[in-house]
């Protein structure tokens, strides 16, 4: 089954930890995305990246970090700087950097205390 | 950069009936404007998308229009069905240009009463 795998589904951390939210897709997908969504806020762009080694931010990447060693995977760091990190994160991906359409994952729902 | 406005926000009506959810954009550039649907507890999913040589697009019950010299444009619902309801977010973007990404609106929830 093709698709966008984000792990786990719920995270829970207390503040002031760092926590990584796992995102594999196995699309063959040069491109993978992260976005913010909160109620009322529709989905903000975090970070990036079109091609292995390589990302770019996005609108509200401060508070966040990623990494993109491997074509398959593009793991989001949400770290103890960022102020409101309980939301939920979809990862996304597309076929190439020039084509914006996007196939999602199921979203995880991280929530910080 | 960018800025999205979606309207309504909420947006009920009964089976049978037509749905109309409009956007604004601010980039003259812009060029591609998908809407994604996300169902409660799934992922957003494209449902149709147009680009800014033609002005409309259709595929069944759900069509989209594109006004450029207005910059805006509308997701068009028609024979509404329970089924439809959702949260539908459209989008816009400048894929012509070096940076590839979306900038959507704030989401439409649909609610469609049988």
């Amino acid at each position: 089954d093709g698709g966008i795998t984000q792990s786990p589904k719920y995270l829970f951390r207390k503040e002031g930890q760092n926590v990584t939210l796992s995102c594999e897709q196995n699309l063959n997908h040069d491109a993978m995305y992260w976005y913010r969504q909160d109620p009322g806020q529709g989905l903000r762009l975090i970070y990036y990246s079109q091609i292995v080694n390589d990302f770019q931010k996005g609108d509200i990447a401060e508070g966040y970090s990623v990494s993109r060693e491997k074509k398959e995977s593009f793991p989001l760091t949400v770290t103890s700087a960022q102020k409101n990190p309980t939301a939920f994160y979809l990862c996304a991906s597309s076929i190439r950097a020039g084509s914006l359409s996007l196939h999602f994952g199921n979203g995880t729902r991280l929530t910080v205390t | 950069g960018e800025n999205v406005e979606q309207h309504p926000s909420t947006l009920s009506v009964q089976e049978g009936d037509s749905a109309v959810i409009k956007c604004t954009y601010s980039d003259s550039a812009s060029n591609y404007f998908p809407w994604y649907k996300q169902e409660l507890g799934k992922r957003p999913q494209l449902i149709i998308d147009i680009r800014s040589n033609v002005g409309e697009k259709k595929d069944q019950r759900i069509a989209v229009t594109l006004n450029k010299t207005a910059k805006h444009f509308s997701l068009h619902i028609t024979e509404t069905q329970p089924e439809d309801s959702a949260v539908y977010f459209c989008a816009a973007s400048n894929s012509g240009g070096s940076n590839y990404k979306l900038t959507f609106g704030k989401g439409t929830l649909l609610t469609v009463n049988p």
